[in-house]
């Protein structure tokens, strides 16, 4: 079975330019989450969907992001206007279940920079 | 506030020795614990997790971690390590304010030395 598949691995750009990145969870997981990771905030959920549905986006750092899930397999997340303050690792993770013991299998990642 | 803590950014151990990573948390209530490992330019892997039940738990890769409820923590151990363990190590707490939400620590960093 494959795991959370992420692309694209590796991401360079230019500040002001908008960046996408793009998530297939594991078939048959309902709750689909985004993480970023940078060595001074560590690992920060950005968003979390279940069912396709945004329930929590209190992570998202602010109106350049946005995120979408249009179906169960696929999810987005856009970045525009980029800016240098965006470089991080962005994770997504997926789980079979919303509840408290689900456990969150995650990505290989998008190493993201902005120049 | 729920929150887990690492003490050690590093552990160095030998290969063939055992290792202890340490995790220790505060939450309210019955706390829900992960251990993930990450590899250099990998997304992380769950290694275990306790619910309930045990308080050892045994996980992939050979390891296994103690839940010890009176000292709030939640050590991740394997009886001999190898080099290929040398990795990142987080531990994780789920937010019981929210069903979904994984608190983590901050990362620990272990090394075996062959």
């Amino acid at each position: 079975d494959a795991g959370v598949i992420q692309s694209p691995r590796h991401e360079v750009t230019e500040m002001g330019q908008e960046v996408t990145l793009r998530c297939k969870p594991i078939s048959g997981h309902n709750s689909l989450f985004w993480y970023r990771q940078t060595m001074m905030r560590g690992l920060e959920l950005l968003i979390y969907f279940n069912n396709n549905v945004p329930i929590d986006d209190s992570g998202m750092p602010e109106d350049r992001f946005s995120a979408k899930m249009p179906n169960a397999s696929f999810s987005t997340l856009k970045i525009q206007p980029s800016e240098p303050r965006d470089s991080a690792v962005y994770f997504c993770a997926s789980s079979r279940t919303s509840g408290a013991e689900g456990t969150q299998y995650f990505g290989p990642g998008t190493r993201l920079t902005v120049l | 506030a729920q929150s887990v803590a690492q003490p050690e950014d590093q552990v160095n151990v030998a290969e063939g020795n055992p290792l202890t990573v340490k995790c220790t948390y505060s939450v309210s209530g019955n706390p829900y614990l992960f251990w993930y490992v990450q590899y250099p330019n990998r997304g992380l892997q769950f290694l275990l997790k306790y619910i309930t039940g045990d308080n050892l738990v045994k996980g992939s890769y050979g390891f296994e971690a103690e839940f010890n409820k009176s000292q709030t923590s939640f050590h991740l151990k394997k009886p001999s390590a190898l080099v290929s363990d040398s990795a990142l190590y987080f531990c994780a707490v789920r937010d019981m304010d929210s069903s979904y939400k994984l608190i983590f620590g901050s990362g620990t960093r272990l090394l075996v030395r062959p």
